[in-house]
């Protein structure tokens, strides 16, 4: 079993359309959590980082981390066609556990965002 | 400002060829990360420099990659005797420290003939 699972996809949404992106992850150390984006043929972009439970907002973006269920979310309001990509979840331990900081990657999820 | 850089952006080459792939962090940052993607095995970490520490190498597949940082700065990933196996992109990123947000280059994409 891997330490994050994603569903790979792919999603293939209409513009306008909320996006609910999702991964879980098995290991309670985790506690940073991130959600990159990745453009074909290009390095993974970063999009949202969160530490705690609860919601971040930022702009169309909103990253929800559930720590009870192992959960993580990425909701994408108002989908565009220029939002068609990989996202990617990764996750990292907290500070003082081993070899903290190295980040641990769901598969990835394709978004297609139609016109 | 700048972000981080990686060249080549695309290399090719025959297998049993040593390879050199080079990092430039965004300035400033003391954590540099070099992670590789492939097809089937997604993204995965390979060995991460922080500081004047000792670099965690417990990502590396073989003895045939190594990797090293100089000046707390540019870093340079070498892969010895190439296999076709070793295709693959490799990114490179870099952090302002442990376990914060890291930042990604645009990788170099590796193929091995």
């Amino acid at each position: 079993q891997k330490e994050v699972e994603q569903d790979p996809g792919p999603l293939s949404v209409p513009e306008g359309a909320i996006v609910s992106l999702n991964c879980t992850y098995s290991n309670s150390a985790f506690q940073y959590f991130m959600w990159y984006r990745q453009y074909s043929r290009k390095g993974p972009e970063l999009l949202m980082y969160t530490y705690s439970s609860g919601n971040k907002e930022d702009g169309r973006f909103t990253a929800q981390v559930d720590k009870s269920s192992k959960y993580i979310s990425l909701f994408i309001r108002d989908s565009q066609p220029s939002d068609s990509a990989t996202y990617l979840c990764a996750t990292t331990l907290n500070a003082g556990g081993t070899s903290y900081g190295k980040l641990t990657f769901g598969q990835g999820t394709i978004l297609t965002v139609h016109p | 400002g700048a972000g981080v850089s990686q060249s080549p952006s695309n290399k090719v080459t025959e297998k049993g060829k040593d390879v050199e792939l080079r990092c430039d962090p965004i300035s400033g940052h003391t954590a540099l990360y070099w992670y590789r993607q492939s097809l089937g095995q997604g993204l995965e970490f390979l060995i991460y420099f922080q500081g004047n520490s000792a670099p965690d190498k417990s990502g590396l597949p073989s003895d045939r990659f190594s990797a090293e940082r100089t000046g707390g700065s540019v870093s340079t990933l070498t892969i010895q005797r190439t296999q076709q196996e070793d295709s693959a992109v490799y990114l490179c990123a870099s952090s302002p420290g442990r376990a914060r947000e890291q930042y990604f280059g645009p990788g170099t994409r590796l193929t091995v003939t």
